[in-house]
C-alpha cells in the first residue's frame, strides 16, 4: 500500500499568512494526487486534482505542486473560513490512501 | 444540484450486520465511479470501497474484504454498502462520494455522512 505522510500534524497560523502543507507518497505516484479541506462536523471538500489543478468554484488562493513522491499545498494569505484540516488523497493505486491530515488553528 | 444523502446508520452489536445507502440526485448516477469513505471518531479518512459504473469492477481496502459488499443501482439512482461481521473498529461516519480515485469525478462531492457505531 502506499503510504501518505503528512507534515506538519497540526499549525497554528495568523489570519493573511501563507501557509505551506507537505505531503510525501511512499512511492512515486506520478501527479495523481489530491487534496481535500474538511471542517468540524462537515464532509470534506474537494480543493485540487493531479497534484496541482484547481477545482471549479475554488478560490485562487489554493494551490498545488509536485510530482513523484514530494507535494505540497499553500494557502497565500489565510483567512478566518480557511481554518480547518487538509488531507492530500493518492489515486495512482488500490487502495486509494489518505494522509492523516493537518489541522490548521488560528 | 448535485447531491448525496446516506442513510441507514445506527447502533449495531460486534457480529452484526448493516445495509448502508447513498441516494444520488442531480446527475447520472450511471457514468460515474462511486466510493465509500469513512472517517473514526477524531480520526483521519479512510477510503473503504469503489464501485465501477457498470457495478461488476469493485475494490475494498483490506480490512473490510470479505465482510463489506459495494453495490449499485444506476435504475434507483442509488448506491448501497452492506457490511456484515461488524467489528468495534469498524465505528465511523461512512461517507459516500462520487468517483473517489477516478478520472471524472475525482472525490468532488461527498455526502453529510451516517454514523455507524459497534458496540454491545
Amino acid at each position: 500500500d502506499i503510504q501518505m505522510t503528512q507534515s506538519p500534524s497540526s499549525l497554528s497560523a495568523f489570519v493573511g499568512d501563507r501557509v505551506t502543507i507537505t505531503c510525501r507518497a511512499s512511492q512515486g505516484i506520478g501527479n495523481d494526487l489530491a487534496w481535500f479541506q474538511q471542517k468540524p462536523g462537515k464532509a470534506p471538500k474537494f480543493l485540487i486534482y493531479a497534484a496541482s489543478s484547481l477545482q471549479s468554484g475554488v478560490p485562487s488562493k489554493f494551490s498545488g505542486s509536485g510530482y513523484g513522491t514530494d507535494f505540497t499545498l499553500t494557502i497565500s494569505s489565510l483567512q478566518p473560513e480557511d481554518f480547518a484540516t487538509y488531507y492530500c488523497h493518492q489515486y495512482n493505486t488500490y487502495p486509494l490512501t489518505f494522509g492523516g491530515g493537518t489541522k490548521v488553528e488560528i | 444540484e448535485v447531491q448525496l444523502v446516506e442513510s441507514g446508520g445506527a447502533l449495531v452489536q460486534p457480529g452484526g450486520s448493516l445495509r448502508l445507502s447513498c441516494a444520488a440526485s442531480g446527475f447520472t448516477l450511471s457514468t460515474y465511479w462511486m466510493s465509500w469513505v469513512r472517517q473514526a471518531p477524531g480520526k483521519g479518512l479512510e477510503w473503504v470501497a469503489n464501485i465501477k459504473q457498470d457495478g461488476i469492477e469493485k475494490y475494498y481496502v483490506d480490512s473490510v474484504k470479505g465482510r463489506f459488499t459495494i453495490s449499485r443501482d444506476n435504475a434507483e439512482n442509488s448506491l448501497y454498502l452492506q457490511m456484515n461481521s461488524l467489528r468495534a473498529e469498524d465505528t465511523a461516519v461512512y461517507y459516500c462520494a462520487r468517483g473517489l480515485g477516478s478520472s471524472t469525478g475525482r472525490g468532488d462531492y461527498w455526502g453529510q455522512g451516517t454514523l455507524v457505531t459497534v458496540s454491545s
